[in-house]
């Protein structure tokens, strides 16, 4: 069964900086298309990111445009987000989810979610 | 920006059969794919439906998926409810520019 293992969330101030990692299993990972979803406490999906298999396109949501970077180490198995410039309203739970394809957008697949949480 | 709609709750009896719609705000939602993910309290979400109608394996057929193009809506149909049917449920497509787009998300309540 297809693995994802988000790690990397904490606590961190507002304008700090985190990066969440998602490392994959029992899948032939440069073969899909990824993506980074959040939730809010007590709130719905949010698509923030996502990138292509080859990592050759990258999408961002406009809220984290410019404070956010996806990016994928194929060798690893391993999907990133590079969170920058924090702010309160980022605070969620992150999930990785697995593309059915070398696209995104089609989710076939979750993480269990790392929760960050931005705060004085 | 294409948006996708649905109610916040519905409430069926268990044994009954519940419909969840999800409208698209423009276009034709039968262009792209509809998803359905389910979202039980504390847990990930799990995919129940891709492409408008497939069933992942392990997924019962109890839940499937269609397309209305006259209404431009997607739907989830859940039969023969159970009290462990009780969870979030949101759907999800695109827009033009490769966004992921989800739906609010449907409370659904098995009483």
């Amino acid at each position: 069964e297809v693995q994802l293992l988000e790690s990397g969330g904490g606590l961190v101030q507002p304008g700090g900086s985190l990066r969440l990692s998602c490392a994959t299993s029992r899948f032939t990972f440069s073969s899909y298309g990824m993506n980074w979803v959040r939730q809010a406490p007590g709130k719905g999906l949010e698509w923030v990111s996502a990138i292509s298999h080859s990592a050759d396109s990258t999408y961002y949501t406009d809220s984290v445009k410019g404070r956010f970077t996806i990016s994928r180490d194929n060798s690893k198995n391993t999907l990133y987000l590079q969170m920058n410039s924090l702010r309160a309203e980022d605070t969620a739970v992150y999930y990785c989810a697995k593309g059915i394809n070398t696209q995104w957008l089609v989710i076939d697949y979750w993480g269990q979610g790392t929760l960050v949480t931005v705060s004085s | 920006n294409f948006m996708v709609t649905q109610p916040h709750s519905v409430s069926e009896s268990p044994g009954k059969t519940v419909t969840i719609s999800c409208t698209g705000s423009s276009g034709n939602i039968a262009s792209k794919y509809v998803q359905w993910y389910q979202q039980r309290p504390g847990s990930a979400p799990t995919t129940v439906i891709y492409e408008d109608k497939q069933r992942p394996s392990g997924v019962s057929d109890r839940f499937s998926g269609s397309i209305d193009s006259s209404s431009n809506s997607a739907s989830l149909t859940i039969s023969g409810l159970k009290t462990e049917d009780e969870a979030d449920y949101y759907c999800q497509s695109y827009d033009n520019n490769n966004h992921v787009v989800f739906g609010g998300g449907t409370k659904l309540t098995v009483l």
